[in-house]
């Protein structure tokens, strides 16, 4: 299994600011992925990192807004830039473990202002 | 990746077995089924996958019909924690996107 810890865990932003969040696994992993959780909604995929090279986005989401480091095998940042109150949503990142298993994080919530 | 459909939400009595269904109907042959869930305030968690044969596990039980195209997610003993948005998803071996559907919302009353 792998253990995930986000922060922050949550946040209240201001619109036009940026805030950049952390993901630490407790073992190393090739694949991180960062997902987005709107209000009463399902996950999305932002974007699937890979150690030591740019991070691969889904339709709908651009490096310019979520721009995305992955500096080693056990750690990863999202930062959402220049918010506005859409991104309001609650924040998660994935690994795969061993086999077929992904594992979350718990998670960081946004509000934006 | 094959769509999946769910019902938006379902009730189930504490103690009771809780039977969550799943169409899948444009599952490709090498396409596995996995379900996952989420309480509230909480991220997914892995419950169970499978390829053409039932798996069980010590959260739950998965019956996938012999075409492939639908599944049944099986709670044995449904109790009040296991109140969650439950999701079916269908990928690839290894796959790395999990692509999530709406899912079910259960709720287990006692």
């Amino acid at each position: 299994s792998a253990v995930i810890s986000q922060k922050p865990s949550r946040d209240i932003c201001q619109r036009g600011t940026s805030l950049t969040i952390q993901c630490q696994v407790d073992s190393q992993v090739t694949m991180m992925f960062w997902y987005r959780q709107q209000p009463g909604q399902s996950l999305t995929l932002i974007a699937t990192a890979n150690q030591g090279s740019e991070a691969t986005y889904e339709s709908g989401f651009v490096i310019d807004k979520f721009p995305i480091s992955r500096p080693n095998l056990t750690f990863s940042t999202l930062t959402v830039s220049n918010m506005s109150p859409e991104d309001s949503s609650i924040y998660l990142c994935s690994v795969r473990g061993g086999g077929e298993t992904q594992y979350f994080g718990p998670g960081t919530r946004l509000l934006v202002l | 990746d094959a769509k999946t459909t769910q019902p938006t939400s379902m009730d189930c009595a504490e103690g009771r077995a809780a039977n969550l269904p799943c169409n899948h109907s444009t599952i490709s042959g090498n396409e596995y089924v996995y379900w996952y869930r989420q309480i509230h305030s909480q991220g997914p968690q892995y419950i169970i996958h499978g390829l053409k044969n039932n798996e069980t596990n010590e959260m739950a039980s998965l019956i996938i019909t012999e075409d492939r195209k639908s599944s049944t997610l099986i709670l044995p003993h449904a109790t009040l924690r296991d109140t969650a948005v439950y999701y079916c998803i269908v990928g690839g071996h290894n796959t790395d996107k999990l692509i999530f559907g709406t899912g079910t919302r259960l709720q287990v009353f006692p």
